[in-house]
């Protein structure tokens, strides 16, 4: 079975600082999307990295995915409380399954 | 363009007891999923639908748990019977496609989920 591994579950940081969440999956894949979960909603998509190398950015986030190394990241730049919520990671595997990661809990603090 | 619908949103039940979910993708959409997502947790897999067949149903407990597709539209998730363990959010997506090219992506767009507590 795929496994989707997150860090850090959770994050707390405040407001104008920058962080990175880290995304590791344990197969090959070249497709890598990002999801935002606020509480109590459903999944909505931030970023979908097709291939190695690619960077996708959005206002204050920023993806990248290293295929070679499994890993993408996700770059906070400049956190704002809006920001504050679930973020996923999911891998598409060769089957067309998707496979998500544990989460990160982002907590912005003014 | 309606998006994917599921019914009930709320579901309280006893354990031993028998439920039932529905989900409507968004129309055309030819591949339908089912995830089982528990407090703290990512969505999980259950089942996945390409039209009315069956594509992957690996980590679906098929001795309490059925899926069905019918005419490759709506679909209906049970659980029969429940355990507290079953305690989670039944979420449905539904994409357009099924193998992506290389160059392609599988966006999959997600229905507002039924919250299962079983007591």
């Amino acid at each position: 079975e795929l496994k989707v591994e997150q860090n850090p579950l959770f994050l707390s940081m405040q407001e104008g600082k920058n962080y990175t969440i880290y995304c590791n999956y344990s197969t090959t894949s070249d497709r890598l999307y990002w999801y935002r979960q606020d509480p109590g909603k459903s999944l909505e998509s931030l970023f979908v990295l097709l291939s190695n190398g690619a960077v996708k950015q959005e206002g204050r986030l920023m993806a990248s995915l290293d295929t070679k190394a499994r890993l993408s990241t996700l770059h906070i730049t400049a956190a704002v409380h809006d920001l504050s919520a679930t973020y996923f990671c999911a891998v598409n595997a060769p089957g067309n399954q998707f496979y998500f990661g544990t989460g990160t809990s982002l907590t912005v603090i003014p | 363009e309606a998006g994917v619908a599921q019914s009930p949103r709320y579901k309280i039940i006893e354990k031993r007891q028998s439920v039932a979910f529905w989900c409507n993708p968004i129309s055309g959409h030819a591949t339908l999923y089912w995830y089982q997502q528990i407090l703290g947790q990512g969505p999980k897999l259950l089942i996945q639908f390409q039209n009315n067949g069956v594509v992957d149903d690996s980590q679906l407990p098929k001795d309490r748990f059925s899926a069905e597709r019918l005419k490759g539209v709506d679909s209906t998730l049970k659980i029969q019977p429940a355990k507290l363990e079953d305690s989670a959010v039944y979420l449905c997506a539904s994409s357009s496609l099924y193998r992506p090219i290389r160059g392609d992506y599988n966006e999959q767009f997600f229905g507002p989920g039924t919250r299962l507590t079983v007591l």
